[in-house]
């Protein structure tokens, strides 16, 4: 069966501070991946997906970047956090010609 | 932007009741989904409609699609304490887009 890892649960970073938080799926090939942003009593934000390694699309500008090194690994980064990075962040997976997406557990992020 | 919007925000019932929860949406979609992330948590994908669709079930979940008026209904019959969570609908317009409303939280009250 499929699996979605993503850590940590939680993280406090300074501001100015890089950021990296990892996402890795188990028992599939070639998913369809993604990284959300939830504020606070918010809906979901779309901040990349990707459908392939090394293929990235970023939905919206800003202060963060996405990398897929292996087929079922999506990293998001920042290479200097601010305050409104904060947040709840969710990776999920899709299958190609499947719109039906399956999350990990979230990392909530909090920059002080 | 937000493609979807729950309607209402939040809605606090007592055991036993219904829920029914609307979600509009403004451009053409493929299909719609109904998420549930209990707080804190993951999204779990409850149920997908496809635009041709008009209404699905799934045990006590009842979902409507109304194209034309773009606008979906999740209906929970016989409510418990363990629906207690936020529930958002997501719309799929092609390319790997699927985009999120801003939930409903319900409460279910013992």
């Amino acid at each position: 069966s499929q699996t979605i890892h993503q850590w940590p649960a939680t993280l406090v970073q300074p501001v100015g501070s890089p950021l990296s938080l990892e996402c890795t799926v188990e028992g599939t090939s070639n998913p369809n991946l993604y990284w959300y942003r939830q504020a606070a009593g918010r809906g979901l934000q779309l901040l990349f997906y990707s459908v392939g390694i090394g293929q990235i699309s970023s939905e919206v500008p800003q202060n963060l970047s996405a990398s897929r090194p292996q087929d079922r690994q999506f990293i998001l980064s920042s290479k200097k956090l601010l305050l409104s990075d904060s947040g709840f962040y969710l990776c999920a997976w899709s299958v190609e010609g499947h719109t039906e997406a399956f999350f990990g557990q979230g990392t909530r992020l909090t920059v002080v | 932007s937000q493609q979807g919007e729950e309607d209402p925000q939040a809605l606090s019932i007592q055991e036993g009741e219904n829920a029914t929860m609307n979600c509009s949406y403004k451009t053409s979609i493929n299909n719609l989904q109904w998420y549930r992330q209990n707080s804190g948590r993951g999204l779990v994908h409850l149920i997908l409609i496809r635009s041709n669709e008009r209404e699905k079930h799934s045990g006590r979940l009842r979902v409507t699609l109304d194209t034309s008026k773009k606008s979906s209904s999740l209906l929970i019959t016989a409510s418990r304490a363990a629906d207690t969570a936020s529930y958002f609908c997501a719309t799929d317009r092609g390319y790997q887009k699927v985009t999120f409303g801003i939930g409903t939280k319900l409460q279910v009250i013992p």
